[in-house]
């Protein structure tokens, strides 16, 4: 069962900033915050992830609550290439580091 | 980069028969990789996680009698469905990795049965 909440879809117009929200109330401590991206014909595409502290990359910034129960992944400027759906993923690590995907959120960007 | 590459990309096969999967790692050792079938409704289900040098572990609902997975070396792995029905179809992922690295994922092959 996926332990992370996303809403199921989100809408947005290029050039503006968008907050995609997780909510992951039942976080382990050795659990990393994966994003992963999945647009339609493609496998997922890795965005990001974090543990505990703020990460930021070419492709978007994750603010990760102090609690570490929630977490917002911030697209900056989007495009319309940044229409897709994003899955929001607890890892573990060691022998327990699979990915458990959600139905993630769907995000369209308006021309 | 890291890459994987799937194929083939889409694939009819019979009710009752088998197909066969692979998946192809360029640019990084696969020690690790993960089988996930995406239903036509997008859930994604983890099938197997195989890793090199130990056994490879079946999910719930998904045995090695049904889905036999080979990953003979760090670049290559494959799977088969057996005996394919209905519910089957979807697309199947593969995502590889080296050690704790993050996956990487192909872009699938999408299998339909008829």
């Amino acid at each position: 069962d996926a332990k992370t909440t996303q809403p199921d879809s989100m809408e947005s117009t290029e050039g503006e900033t968008v907050h995609l929200p997780c909510s992951h109330a039942t976080i382990s401590g050795n659990e990393y915050i994966y994003w992963y991206r999945q647009v339609p014909l493609q496998g997922p595409e890795y965005v990001t992830h974090g543990l505990q502290q703020n990460t930021t990359n070419s492709m978007a910034f994750l603010a990760i609550a102090s609690d570490r129960k929630s977490s917002t992944l911030i697209l900056p400027h989007v495009s319309l290439r940044d229409a897709a759906v994003y899955h929001c993923i607890l890892r573990g690590t060691g022998g327990n580091n699979k990915l458990t995907f959600g139905q993630g959120t769907v995000l369209s960007v308006i021309p | 980069g890291a890459l994987v590459y799937q194929y083939p990309r889409r694939t009819i096969c019979k009710s009752g028969t088998s197909m066969r999967m692979e998946c192809q790692a360029v640019g990084f050792q696969a020690t690790s990789v993960a089988w996930y079938r995406q239903s036509p409704q997008k859930t994604f289900e983890l099938i197997a996680l195989s890793t090199v040098n130990s056994a490879i572990k079946y999910e719930q609902n998904f045995t090695q009698e049904k889905f036999p997975i080979s990953h003979p070396n760090l670049s290559f792995s494959s799977m088969t469905v057996l005996n394919a029905y209905l519910e089957d179809r979807g697309l199947y992922l593969c995502g590889a990795k080296t050690g704790d690295s993050d996956y990487t994922f192909g872009s699938g092959t999408r299998l339909l049965v008829i």
